[in-house]
């Protein structure tokens, strides 16, 4: 129930192409949901984030769909640029104010993008 | 504003040596997280301090493993005795009080040989 499962484990698009990652949960107490950048060699960086109250959110070329019911959500790189090419990591955290957790992110397992020019 | 600083960037030793790895978080951020992340995973919360006080040590092994945030600002994880398995990076991230985004450092990359 504490999963996050991700997919694909790796991806090749080409440049202008559009990137898909999908994650899957099982616990309903998630209540938030990011998605980390990370470039070799490089800790995570926040790169966009969701609550399930909406289903989608779009910062520039990233967006985040949301299907609370399938408990499933995905992030979208549009026009995808070389430079996008990094391992692209979901999350989710439990409601920080149940009665025992701490709000810990769990992690999915990471999609190597690799964008071609 | 500085990100999180973490030392050694990288580190080798042999199994059952001890070694110890630093973080200084943000200045100012409240909560510090300890994270492992083995090769080709997610990272994996070792231990959460929220100022000085341990939040959440639920995912760290207590016989070999141990970290303290004295004074609630930079932090100490220590590794006594090393397995090979414990070959990871060790990542450092902070927050602040009352948001959900966490600043990660570039993290150590342990080697146990």
């Amino acid at each position: 129930q504490q999963q996050v499962k991700q997919s694909p484990q790796s991806l090749i698009v080409q440049k202008g192409g559009i990137s898909i990652i999908n994650c899957a949960y099982e616990n309903t107490a998630f209540d938030y949901f990011p998605w980390y950048q990370q470039f070799p060699g490089k800790g995570p960086a926040l790169l966009i984030a969701i609550r399930p109250d909406v289903s989608e959110k779009k910062e520039g070329r990233f967006t985040i769909s949301f299907n609370k019911s399938a408990k499933q959500f995905s992030l979208h790189i549009m026009d995808s640029q070389p430079g996008d090419s990094a391992t692209y990591f979901c999350a989710a955290r439990s409601n920080m104010y149940g009665s025992s957790n701490t709000g810990k992110l769990i992690f999915g397992q990471g999609t190597t993008l690799q964008v071609k020019p | 504003e500085a990100g999180v600083a973490q030392s050694p960037r990288y580190k080798i030793i042999e199994k059952r040596q001890s070694v110890a790895f630093w973080c200084n978080p943000i200045s100012g951020h409240a909560t510090l997280y300890w994270y492992q992340q083995i090769l080709g995973q997610g990272p994996k919360l070792l231990i959460q301090f929220q100022n000085n006080g341990v939040v959440d040590d639920s995912q760290l092994p207590k016989d070999r493993f141990s970290a303290e945030r004295l004074k609630g600002v930079d932090s100490t994880l220590k590794i006594q005795p090393a397995k090979l398995e414990d070959s990871a990076v060790y990542l450092c991230a902070s927050s602040p009080a009352g948001t959900d985004t966490q600043y990660f450092g570039p993290g150590t990359r342990l080697t146990v040989l």
